[in-house]
């Protein structure tokens, strides 16, 4: 089983709003990470959490704030944002070893209004 | 630095049509390689990976061969479906440590028609 979910699927919010998305795997990967994917580009990575803690910020704006509560579990809470923050945001997770392959969720689609 | 260069796309293609997407890097030491495939409005899909080289990855009909001689990852399936219309993304990680992230080519938008 290579599954990483993520929910919403869809949101929309406004500049003032505070919301927040979430991904999960039961891999026991012990790698998630954050990226963000504007239409007809490739996905660009904003934060990586290893062993639960976060190794990687890509100088991400701070109304983006990642949070990882468990090695299954990855949070992103999202405040006071930007109409082009709207993109597609993706989870990956990856077990690290001999092989560092990552495995995509579907994806949060957001709109900011 | 580390790079992935892909062809630029659209690339059209009639049913039954040979496919080739090239794909070149650039790294120091010995990166596995990658191809994703995004269906629309869809997540990224491994599609395929190769760890050393002369590796050959495969998967669903495509393949493409580790070449550390000419660096490069091309794709290729013999006959493509209207199914396959997507983008694809070559990748390249230059590290097996848990926590690394991985270098994007700018991605190739296929397009196939019955």
């Amino acid at each position: 089983d290579t599954e990483v979910t993520q929910t919403p699927k869809h949101l929309v919010m406004g500049m003032t709003n505070k919301k927040s998305l979430k991904c999960e795997q039961h891999m026991g990967h012990r790698a998630m990470y954050w990226y963000k994917q504007k239409a007809k580009k490739p996905p660009e990575l904003m934060f990586v959490y290893s062993y639960e803690k976060l190794s990687i910020n890509e100088s991400v704006p701070s109304r983006f704030s990642p949070e990882c509560p468990n090695s299954s579990l990855l949070n992103l809470h999202l405040h006071a944002l930007q109409p082009e923050d709207s993109a597609l945001y993706l989870c990956a997770s990856s077990h690290g070893g001999q092989v560092e392959t990552q495995y995509f969720g579907p994806g949060t689609r957001l709109l900011v209004l | 630095g580390n790079s992935v260069t892909q062809m630029e796309g659209p690339v059209t293609l009639s049913e039954e049509a040979f496919l080739t997407i090239n794909c070149t890097y650039t790294a120091t030491g010995y990166p596995s390689l990658f191809w994703y495939v995004q269906y629309p409005g869809e997540g990224l899909q491994l599609l395929l990976k190769a760890t050393k080289a002369d590796d050959k990855g495969s998967n669903k009909g495509f393949e493409a061969t580790y070449r550390k001689e000419t660096t490069s990852f091309h794709l290729e399936k013999g006959s493509v479906q209207v199914s396959d219309s997507a983008v694809y993304f070559c990748a390249l990680s230059d590290n097996n440590q848990a926590g690394t992230a991985l270098i994007f080519g700018k991605g190739t938008t296929l397009s196939v028609s019955s």
